[in-house]
């Protein structure tokens, strides 16, 4: 099955500054990789994803990249603001037998200091 | 209407006990989740319902049973359930069972088994 590692664990930036998530995938069949941000107590919410088709895509400060042939993708925070402290999950899809599967990383939890 | 809805928020039951956890969107959705999440854990896939026919169940114990009576309605029955599954668990819907269509995480119900 598909494995996902996400790293780091914990960050902590200055508000401000550039904050980057990596996460690596073992399985060459994924090619759906979406980031969630889930703030304490909330529910996990799509922030930004990415196709194996494509190898950068942007959102105003959050931009993520993929090299498929690492098999690793990250996302890209600039210029972070107090409100992006959160915890965020990468995720792999994949087909698995005509069926999609997903695994998520382990979360990351962004503080951002003012 | 861009809006999962979940009820209860929060339940407690005993071991015994028998329970549903209710979810409902009114998106036009005809994809719909069950994830559970554990504290400082990404969510796990429980359930995929596609056009109200299960499609993905990920080895998930029979104390656990989905039903899914309409395109809007997601049920989870829960019985004789352990301590151990006490999580946050998690609804979501996507337009299709594609994943590269965005999902839609509800608020989620914060089971406590005692």
């Amino acid at each position: 099955g598909e494995n996902v590692e996400q790293h780091p664990s914990t960050l902590s930036v200055q508000e401000g500054d550039s904050a980057v998530i990596k996460c690596t995938y073992s399985d060459s069949a994924s090619n759906y990789f979406p980031w969630y941000k889930q703030e304490l107590g909330k529910r996990p919410q799509l922030i930004i994803d990415i196709r194996s088709n494509v190898g950068e895509k942007k959102d105003q400060r959050i931009a993520v990249t993929l090299n498929k042939t690492a098999k690793h993708f990250s996302l890209h925070i600039t210029e972070t603001q107090p409100e992006d402290s959160a915890v965020y999950f990468c995720a792999a899809w994949r087909d698995s037998g005509g069926y999609q599967k997903v695994t998520f990383g382990i979360g990351t939890k962004l503080q951002v200091i003012p | 209407d861009t809006e999962v809805t979940q009820t209860p928020k929060h339940l407690v039951m005993g071991m015994t006990n028998k329970k549903s956890l209710k979810c409902e969107q009114h998106m036009g959705h005809r994809a719909m989740y069950w994830y559970k999440q554990k504290a400082k854990k990404p969510p796990e896939l429980m359930f995929v319902y596609s056009y109200e026919k299960l499609s993905i169940n990920e080895s998930v114990p029979s104390r656990f049973s989905p039903e899914c009576p309409n395109s809007s309605l997601l049920n989870l029955h829960l019985h004789a359930l352990q301590p151990e599954d006490s999580a946050l668990y998690l609804c979501a819907s996507s337009r299709t069972m594609g994943y590269m269509d965005e999902q839609y995480f509800g608020p989620g119900t914060r089971l406590t088994v005692t």
